[in-house]
């Protein structure tokens, strides 16, 4: 069981929009802006999408954004490209010996 | 170009050691902590702990703790994760990656296959 609690599975439309969820606690996404989100694709390494909760590193597309509620962090993807079809994970900083967890993976898919 | 570039795949039997490398180039290697993450066949990612190059100063998740070694090697801009007795449920693919000041891991690297049977 992961520290971080996504949904396992999401779809959306090419050009729609769709919002992945990752869930924590008051010691790790409700209290720090350390919320980072992370696609990978099968057999290659997970890349940034989003850190600091909102904040896109040079290259990501405007299309991924990323913000927070109480203990539950979001990555929106806007207009759906085939090629976003892939597992996401997010990820936080922790305030205990564990200092970061990561969620369970969704998976998206495109139709 | 920022990038770590991974020791290849491994194969050892339970009970025998191993040491992997990670190579950083393209920025200077004691400005950031290197994680290392698991990931075990078709499952999730699991952060394992971090490495300070400049001073070795190292934090281990509870789950590994005891378990793997982090090093490194600053005249080579090289991290290592080394366990000294391998079980069979250490089989899974291990990335490297860089961590940054929001605890964001930016840069990885292209992970390194071990397997481990008798």
């Amino acid at each position: 069981q992961s520290a971080l609690t996504q949904p396992a599975s999401v779809s959306g439309s090419l050009g729609q929009s769709v919002t992945l969820s990752c869930t924590g606690s008051s010691i790790d996404v409700g209290t720090y802006g350390s919320v980072s989100w992370y696609l990978q694709r099968p057999g290659k390494a997970p890349k940034l999408l989003i850190y600091g909760v909102s904040q896109r590193p040079s290259g990501i597309p405007g299309r991924f954004s990323g913000s927070k509620s109480g203990n539950t962090a979001y990555l929106t993807i806007s207009g759906l490209q085939a090629e976003d079809e892939a597992d996401y994970y997010c990820s936080s900083y922790r305030g205990t010996s564990t200092l970061v967890v990561f969620g369970g993976v969704t998976r998206l898919s495109v139709l | 170009e920022v990038q770590l570039v991974q020791s290849g795949a491994e194969v050892r039997k339970p009970g025998e050691s191993l040491k992997i490398s990670c190579k950083a180039s393209g920025y200077s290697f004691t400005t950031n902590w290197i994680s290392w993450v698991r990931q075990m066949p078709g499952k999730g990612l699991e952060w394992m702990g971090r490495i300070d190059p400049d001073d070795s100063r190292s934090n281990y998740s509870p789950s590994f703790e005891g378990h793997v070694s982090f090093s490194v090697d600053k005249s080579v801009d090289t991290a290592f994760l080394q366990w000294s007795s391998l079980k069979a449920s250490d089989t899974a693919i291990y990335y490297c990656a860089r961590l940054d000041n929001f605890y964001a891991m930016d840069v990885w690297g292209q992970g390194t296959t071990v397997a481990v049977s008798s």
